[in-house]
């Protein structure tokens, strides 16, 4: 596979439960990143990820935990969401975080908490 | 925080020309991004602009004025498969992406 993946592409849960998101890229990038896009408004970052390192957390509530094992993979854990976190959730990479490369994005994980 | 502002709908006929602008509020700019995206799709590289000026590629150019705080993304010669949604991100001096909401564009025959 070419770019990046991400799985499940559809995912429904309830308040209690625990799923986590997968993203893979398959660039050789060095950074990573977790967005939500909410129906209507602007993509949120997240998380950054770069060299395995976490380097933002936007004010993100505890409920969403982010784990990153190599420079490929980066995953995000879900627990006991509300059913206003029901989004389209993005991950992207670039080569590096500062420099003047772009993102490259994935399909998106659309999520319903019901 | 960033403030970023582009139309929310916009409809033109194919062949035409449309002209999506966006106007950017930011603390500090490291380059402007235009990407497009497909309705349940990623959204992907359209262009970038870090200095004033237009960038051409193709049937899309992107153009920037920093002292403005103003860029446009032109696309011409309008075909079916440009019905999408464009969004302008700005970077700003630590380097985050901010988005705007995007403008869904209609192409229709």
């Amino acid at each position: 596979e070419t770019g990046v993946t991400q799985t499940p592409r559809h995912l429904v849960m309830g308040m209690t439960n625990k799923k986590s998101l997968k993203c893979e890229q398959h660039l050789g990038h060095n950074a990573m990143y977790w967005y939500k896009q909410s129906a209507k408004k602007p993509l949120e970052l997240m998380f950054v990820y770069s060299l395995e390192e976490r380097v933002e957390n936007n004010s993100v509530p505890s409920r969403f935990s982010p784990e990153c094992p190599n420079s490929s993979h980066l995953f995000l854990h879900l627990h006991t969401l509300q059913p206003e976190d029901s989004a389209l959730y993005l991950c992207a990479s670039s080569q590096e975080r500062g420099g003047a490369e772009t993102q490259y994005f994935g399909p998106g994980t659309r999520l319903l908490v019901l | 925080g960033q403030n970023i502002d582009q139309p929310t709908e916009m409809t033109a006929t194919e062949g035409a020309i449309v002209q999506i602008n966006c106007t950017y509020q930011t603390s500090g700019f490291n380059g402007l991004f235009w990407y497009q995206q497909h309705a349940g799709e990623a959204p992907t590289f359209l262009s970038y602009n870090v200095l004033d000026g237009l960038e051409e590629k193709g049937r899309f150019s992107s153009f920037l004025s920093r002292s403005k705080g103003y860029s446009y993304l032109l696309l011409k010669e309008l075909q079916m498969k440009d019905s999408a949604s464009y969004l302008c991100a700005v970077r700003d001096e630590d380097y985050k992406l901010s988005f705007g909401a995007g403008t869904t564009v209609t192409v229709r025959a």
